[in-house]
């Protein structure tokens, strides 16, 4: 089974800051992706980004990136100037094989303060 | 572009009721994921259909049912409910049993039990 921490259950910055949200996994799996959802107030839970886990080079999709390090199976999310929109929970998730359903973490609630 | 349709968006049912939900995938998703979100809780992944064959098994009680259909609608179906089932429940689909491009998530569908 997979294990998923998300050791900041909330985190607190100013508008246009940069800020990290960390996660680590535990998975027996040697090919996988790694994923981020938000979730907004709306509960939508939406995309942000994902990880191919045999992949080397760090995703980036505009201001969001990933710092992935596959031995150490940590898989933290950087937002770069921060906007009021990117309050939102935020969940890591690492996928089992196959169809497996997502195994998220507890969360990290941000907050984007004007 | 379509996404995943849920239905009702509300539902709300008296103690030992029976309830279903519904979940139409995006066009050409053949693999459907049920979700349970409790208030202030992460998701826990309930059940999976890959090709209309369960595909994987969270935590989903045994009053629970589910199913895929031939045209790759799922329907969750609960039954005697209780008033810890009150929550939000997502339906995701992915194409494949290999999800390369992520899990697109319904808009959910909000239970309460009464």
């Amino acid at each position: 089974a997979q294990t998923v921490t998300q050791s900041q259950p909330e985190m607190s910055v100013q508008e246009a800051e940069t800020v990290t949200l960390s996660c680590t996994y535990d998975t027996s799996e040697s090919d996988y992706y790694l994923f981020w959802y938000k979730q907004p107030p709306s509960r939508q839970m939406i995309l942000v980004i994902r990880q191919e886990a045999y992949k080397q080079q760090n995703a980036t999709e505009n201001r969001f990136s990933v710092n992935f390090q596959k031995a150490a199976k940590s898989f933290s999310l950087k937002i770069s100037d921060s906007q009021l929109g990117d309050t939102a929970m935020y969940f890591c998730a690492p996928p089992g094989g196959g169809a497996d359903g997502l195994t998220f973490g507890k969360g990290t609630h941000l907050i984007i303060q004007p | 572009a379509a996404g995943v349709i849920q239905s009702p968006r509300h539902l709300i049912k008296e103690k030992r009721e029976t309830a279903t939900l519904k979940c139409y995938p995006i066009p050409r998703h053949d693999t459907v994921y049920w979700y349970q979100q409790g208030p202030g809780q992460d998701p826990q992944f309930l059940i999976s259909f890959y090709e209309k064959m369960q595909s994987d098994k969270g935590s989903i009680p045994d009053r629970f049912s589910a199913q895929q259909f031939s045209d790759y609608h799922s329907e969750l179906n609960m039954s005697s409910l209780e008033l810890g089932d009150s929550a939000l429940y997502f339906c995701a689909s992915s194409l494949g049993a290999a999800p390369n491009y992520g899990y697109t998530f319904g808009s959910g569908t909000r239970l309460t039990v009464v």
